[in-house]
Protein backbone atom coordinates (compact mmCIF):
# COMPACT_ATOMS: atom_id res chain seq x y z
CA UNK A 1 0.00 0.00 0.00
CA UNK A 2 0.95 3.77 -0.54
CA UNK A 3 1.53 5.47 2.31
CA UNK A 4 0.99 9.22 2.10
CA UNK A 5 2.05 11.69 5.15
CA UNK A 6 1.25 15.39 5.49
CA UNK A 7 2.85 17.27 7.66
CA UNK A 8 2.23 19.57 9.64
CA UNK A 9 -1.08 17.79 11.70
CA UNK A 10 -2.03 21.47 12.56
CA UNK A 11 -0.89 24.85 11.78
CA UNK A 12 -2.12 28.03 13.44
CA UNK A 13 -2.38 31.22 11.03
CA UNK A 14 -4.23 34.41 10.52
CA UNK A 15 -6.53 36.17 7.69
CA UNK A 16 -3.94 36.89 4.69
CA UNK A 17 -1.38 34.74 6.10
CA UNK A 18 0.12 32.35 2.89
CA UNK A 19 -0.03 28.52 4.23
CA UNK A 20 1.82 25.69 2.59
CA UNK A 21 0.46 22.01 3.58
CA UNK A 22 3.28 19.28 2.17
CA UNK A 23 2.00 15.22 1.37
CA UNK A 24 4.71 13.15 1.27
CA UNK A 25 3.83 9.78 -0.68
CA UNK A 26 5.81 6.01 0.39
CA UNK A 27 6.29 5.85 -3.45
CA UNK A 28 6.32 7.05 -7.03
CA UNK A 29 2.56 8.11 -8.14
CA UNK A 30 3.70 10.58 -10.75
CA UNK A 31 0.84 13.42 -10.61
CA UNK A 32 -1.49 11.25 -9.01
CA UNK A 33 -2.09 13.49 -6.09
CA UNK A 34 -5.69 14.92 -5.11
CA UNK A 35 -6.41 17.14 -1.94
CA UNK A 36 -9.85 17.77 -0.27
CA UNK A 37 -11.06 20.69 2.17
CA UNK A 38 -13.38 19.33 5.03
CA UNK A 39 -15.30 21.45 7.36
CA UNK A 40 -16.74 20.30 10.86
CA UNK A 41 -19.77 18.43 10.42
CA UNK A 42 -19.39 18.59 6.60
CA UNK A 43 -18.18 16.26 4.08
CA UNK A 44 -14.72 16.96 2.49
CA UNK A 45 -14.60 18.49 -0.72
CA UNK A 46 -12.06 18.36 -3.79
CA UNK A 47 -10.13 20.96 -4.63
CA UNK A 48 -7.46 20.20 -6.82
CA UNK A 49 -6.57 16.82 -8.65
CA UNK A 50 -3.91 15.66 -10.83
CA UNK A 51 -1.70 17.30 -8.12
CA UNK A 52 -1.84 20.33 -9.77
CA UNK A 53 -5.51 21.25 -11.44
CA UNK A 54 -7.87 23.33 -9.84
CA UNK A 55 -11.32 21.60 -9.45
CA UNK A 56 -14.22 24.07 -11.22
CA UNK A 57 -15.48 26.79 -8.70
CA UNK A 58 -12.50 26.63 -6.34
CA UNK A 59 -10.52 30.42 -5.89
CA UNK A 60 -7.29 30.77 -7.16
CA UNK A 61 -5.58 31.32 -4.15
CA UNK A 62 -5.39 27.60 -3.88
CA UNK A 63 -2.45 26.01 -5.69
CA UNK A 64 -0.83 22.86 -5.84
CA UNK A 65 2.28 21.52 -6.93
CA UNK A 66 4.09 18.47 -7.31
CA UNK A 67 5.44 15.31 -8.54
CA UNK A 68 6.84 12.09 -8.05
CA UNK A 69 6.82 11.91 -3.82
CA UNK A 70 6.82 15.27 -2.67
CA UNK A 71 3.38 17.89 -3.11
CA UNK A 72 2.63 21.17 -1.90
CA UNK A 73 -0.76 22.75 -1.27
CA UNK A 74 -0.59 26.29 -1.16
CA UNK A 75 -3.50 29.10 0.21
CA UNK A 76 -1.99 32.22 -1.00
CA UNK A 77 -3.68 34.79 1.28
CA UNK A 78 -5.51 32.74 3.48
CA UNK A 79 -9.41 33.72 4.56
CA UNK A 80 -11.88 33.56 6.71
CA UNK A 81 -13.68 30.70 4.93
CA UNK A 82 -10.04 28.12 4.32
CA UNK A 83 -10.01 27.64 8.41
CA UNK A 84 -10.48 23.96 7.89
CA UNK A 85 -8.71 20.28 7.72
CA UNK A 86 -7.10 19.57 4.38
CA UNK A 87 -6.49 16.29 3.15
CA UNK A 88 -4.10 14.50 1.01
CA UNK A 89 -4.93 11.55 -1.39
CA UNK A 90 -3.23 9.09 -3.79
CA UNK A 91 -5.35 8.31 -6.60
CA UNK A 92 -2.52 5.91 -8.47
CA UNK A 93 -3.85 2.77 -7.20
CA UNK A 94 -5.71 0.69 -5.00
CA UNK A 95 -5.89 0.77 -1.91
CA UNK A 96 -6.53 4.09 -2.42
CA UNK A 97 -4.93 6.18 0.65
CA UNK A 98 -5.23 9.55 2.20
CA UNK A 99 -2.90 11.54 4.27
CA UNK A 100 -3.85 12.16 8.08
CA UNK A 101 -4.96 15.61 7.47
CA UNK A 102 -3.87 18.77 8.56
CA UNK A 103 -6.07 21.52 10.41
CA UNK A 104 -5.74 25.15 9.51
CA UNK A 105 -6.57 27.37 12.43
CA UNK A 106 -6.94 30.72 13.59
CA UNK A 107 -3.90 31.80 15.24
CA UNK B 1 -26.94 19.58 -9.91
CA UNK B 2 -25.18 16.18 -8.59
CA UNK B 3 -27.25 14.83 -5.42
CA UNK B 4 -25.99 11.73 -3.45
CA UNK B 5 -28.03 10.93 -0.07
CA UNK B 6 -26.96 8.40 2.22
CA UNK B 7 -29.49 6.21 3.96
CA UNK B 8 -29.75 3.15 6.35
CA UNK B 9 -27.36 4.55 9.30
CA UNK B 10 -28.15 3.25 12.75
CA UNK B 11 -26.94 1.74 16.21
CA UNK B 12 -25.92 -1.92 15.93
CA UNK B 13 -24.63 -4.43 17.91
CA UNK B 14 -20.94 -6.25 17.66
CA UNK B 15 -21.68 -8.82 15.06
CA UNK B 16 -24.84 -7.72 13.62
CA UNK B 17 -25.68 -6.45 9.52
CA UNK B 18 -26.64 -3.24 8.19
CA UNK B 19 -27.01 -1.63 4.47
CA UNK B 20 -26.73 1.18 3.21
CA UNK B 21 -27.87 3.07 0.41
CA UNK B 22 -26.46 6.00 -1.68
CA UNK B 23 -29.26 7.66 -4.26
CA UNK B 24 -27.91 9.18 -6.84
CA UNK B 25 -29.17 12.70 -8.86
CA UNK B 26 -28.26 15.09 -11.27
CA UNK B 27 -26.04 13.22 -13.54
CA UNK B 28 -25.95 9.58 -15.39
CA UNK B 29 -25.27 7.68 -12.79
CA UNK B 30 -24.22 4.38 -15.04
CA UNK B 31 -21.14 7.03 -16.48
CA UNK B 32 -19.29 6.92 -12.84
CA UNK B 33 -17.57 4.69 -10.59
CA UNK B 34 -18.80 4.83 -6.87
CA UNK B 35 -17.27 4.40 -3.56
CA UNK B 36 -17.27 4.59 0.09
CA UNK B 37 -15.19 5.99 2.09
CA UNK B 38 -16.03 6.46 5.82
CA UNK B 39 -14.57 8.55 8.60
CA UNK B 40 -14.60 7.29 12.56
CA UNK B 41 -15.18 10.53 14.74
CA UNK B 42 -12.41 13.02 15.48
CA UNK B 43 -10.23 10.95 13.07
CA UNK B 44 -8.77 11.22 9.12
CA UNK B 45 -10.63 9.53 6.02
CA UNK B 46 -10.56 5.50 5.48
CA UNK B 47 -11.43 4.64 1.69
CA UNK B 48 -13.58 1.35 2.15
CA UNK B 49 -14.69 0.21 -1.49
CA UNK B 50 -15.12 0.87 -5.51
CA UNK B 51 -17.75 -0.80 -7.84
CA UNK B 52 -17.01 0.31 -11.41
CA UNK B 53 -19.41 2.14 -13.56
CA UNK B 54 -21.02 -1.46 -14.51
CA UNK B 55 -20.53 -3.32 -11.66
CA UNK B 56 -17.91 -5.57 -13.36
CA UNK B 57 -14.80 -4.75 -11.02
CA UNK B 58 -14.92 -4.19 -7.07
CA UNK B 59 -12.36 -3.30 -4.74
CA UNK B 60 -12.00 -3.42 -1.33
CA UNK B 61 -10.24 -1.97 1.88
CA UNK B 62 -8.49 -4.94 3.25
CA UNK B 63 -9.78 -4.41 6.96
CA UNK B 64 -13.58 -4.64 5.40
CA UNK B 65 -12.68 -7.54 2.91
CA UNK B 66 -14.91 -10.55 3.42
CA UNK B 67 -17.39 -8.67 5.62
CA UNK B 68 -18.89 -5.41 3.06
CA UNK B 69 -20.18 -5.90 -0.33
CA UNK B 70 -20.75 -2.70 -2.47
CA UNK B 71 -23.39 -2.88 -5.26
CA UNK B 72 -25.28 -0.98 -7.43
CA UNK B 73 -28.67 -0.61 -9.89
CA UNK B 74 -27.90 1.39 -12.46
CA UNK B 75 -31.64 1.26 -12.82
CA UNK B 76 -32.64 3.23 -9.48
CA UNK B 77 -29.79 4.84 -9.62
CA UNK B 78 -28.28 3.79 -6.54
CA UNK B 79 -25.31 2.31 -5.21
CA UNK B 80 -25.30 0.05 -1.85
CA UNK B 81 -22.89 -1.12 1.33
CA UNK B 82 -23.91 -4.38 2.41
CA UNK B 83 -22.38 -4.47 6.12
CA UNK B 84 -21.64 -8.21 7.59
CA UNK B 85 -20.15 -9.28 10.84
CA UNK B 86 -20.12 -5.30 11.73
CA UNK B 87 -17.44 -4.44 14.66
CA UNK B 88 -17.01 -1.64 17.34
CA UNK B 89 -13.70 -0.43 14.88
CA UNK B 90 -16.45 0.17 12.24
CA UNK B 91 -18.08 2.97 14.23
CA UNK B 92 -17.78 5.92 11.53
CA UNK B 93 -19.73 8.37 9.37
CA UNK B 94 -19.56 6.65 5.69
CA UNK B 95 -19.76 8.38 2.50
CA UNK B 96 -20.76 8.09 -0.62
CA UNK B 97 -18.43 9.35 -3.12
CA UNK B 98 -18.74 9.45 -6.74
CA UNK B 99 -15.33 8.92 -8.97
CA UNK B 100 -14.90 12.00 -11.79
CA UNK B 101 -14.28 8.39 -13.99
CA UNK B 102 -16.38 4.91 -15.46
CA UNK B 103 -13.06 2.83 -15.20
CA UNK B 104 -9.85 4.06 -12.86
CA UNK B 105 -7.41 4.94 -12.02
CA UNK B 106 -7.43 7.79 -11.43
CA UNK B 107 -9.29 7.72 -8.73
CA UNK B 108 -11.09 10.94 -8.44
CA UNK B 109 -13.79 11.37 -5.78
CA UNK B 110 -15.54 15.00 -6.92
CA UNK B 111 -18.84 14.52 -5.59
CA UNK B 112 -19.58 13.57 -1.41
CA UNK B 113 -22.58 12.72 -0.10
CA UNK B 114 -23.49 14.11 3.77
CA UNK B 115 -22.77 11.02 5.19
CA UNK B 116 -24.76 8.44 6.85
CA UNK B 117 -23.67 7.18 10.50
CA UNK B 118 -22.95 4.00 11.60
CA UNK B 119 -22.64 3.19 15.70
CA UNK B 120 -21.11 -0.53 16.67
CA UNK B 121 -22.01 -1.12 20.23
CA UNK B 122 -23.31 -3.52 22.36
Amino acid sequence: DIQMTQSPSSLSASVGDRVTITCRASQNINAFLNWYQQKPGKAPKLLIYSASILQGGVPSRFGGSGSGTDFTLTISTLQPEDFATYYCQQSDSIPVTFGGGTKVEVK
Amino acid sequence: QVELVESGGDVVQPGGSLRLSCAAAGFTFSNHAMHWVRQAPGKGLEWVAILFHDGSNTYYADSVKGRFTISRDNSKNTVYLQMNSLRAEDTAMYYCVRDRYKNPPPYYFDFWGQGTLVTVSS
